[in-house]
């Protein structure tokens, strides 16, 4: 059963730079039948998606976010990753990482890791 | 690009049915089958319920269906139950390759 776990840094200061690691479990990162995204959620308010990924390397982004956002995979280490620089209180959310279920970035997220919240604050 | 519009919440009695709209643009989806809505209880994360705007996965009981009329995807829970009571979101393809959550609805079971 495939299992995705976040892991990194629960509080960042302002200005700097949000840094966080999904980890695949009971599945191969590197199956070209998937791809990879990261999604956030504020506290009390909806889903945003932030990045996917593509074990080619391939990534797409969200355009309002896409000018500080990197999402990078590490095939050897069955993970991708996510960094978010020049973070504000804004950036404050529970991080999620999730299977796109087919290879398009157009497929539904399934499933779910259980999130990490990240907290910005000085 | 904005989020799609969801109403903030519905109710229900138990055994009743609700639908929940979605509403986004012509350039959304009212252009793509490719709106799949989401579970999501307290503290949780979201579940797959629909995806394809109409397609159950394996595993989601078949009170939940999905529909789309132009611009506007629904989700629709017959026999409700104490069970369901969580949040939904819809999400849909704005292009070939960009994605955009709704605002999510909050559903009370009564």
């Amino acid at each position: 059963q495939l299992q995705l776990q976040e892991s990194g840094p629960g509080l960042v200061k302002p200005s700097e730079t949000l840094s966080l690691t999904c980890t695949v479990s009971g599945g191969s990162i590197s199956s070209s039948t998937y791809y990879w995204g990261w999604i956030r959620q504020p506290p009390g308010k909806g889903l945003e998606w932030i990045a996917t990924i593509y074990f080619s390397g391939s990534t797409y982004y969200n355009p309002p976010l896409k000018s500080r956002v990197t999402i990078s995979i590490e095939t050897s280490k069955n993970q991708f990753s996510l960094k978010m620089s020049s973070v504000t209180a804004a950036d404050t959310a529970v991080y999620f990482c999730a299977r796109h279920s087919c290879s398009s970035v157009n497929c539904p997220f399934d499933p779910w890791g259980q999130g990490t919240l990240v907290t910005v604050s000085s | 690009q904005s989020a799609l519009t969801q109403p903030a919440s519905v109710s229900g009695s138990p055994g009743q049915s609700i639908t929940i709209s979605c509403t986004g643009t012509s350039s959304d989806v009212g252009s793509y089958n490719l709106v799949s809505w989401y579970q999501q209880h307290a503290d949780k994360a979201p579940k797959l319920m629909i995806s394809e705007v109409s397609k159950r996965p394996s595993g989601v009981s078949n009170r939940f269906s999905g529909s789309k009329s132009g611009n506007t995807a629904s989700l629709t829970i017959s026999g409700l139950q104490a069970e369901d009571e969580a949040d939904y979101y819809c999400c849909s393809s704005t292009s070939s390759t960009t994605l955009v959550f709704g605002g999510g609805t909050k559903l009370t079971v009564l």
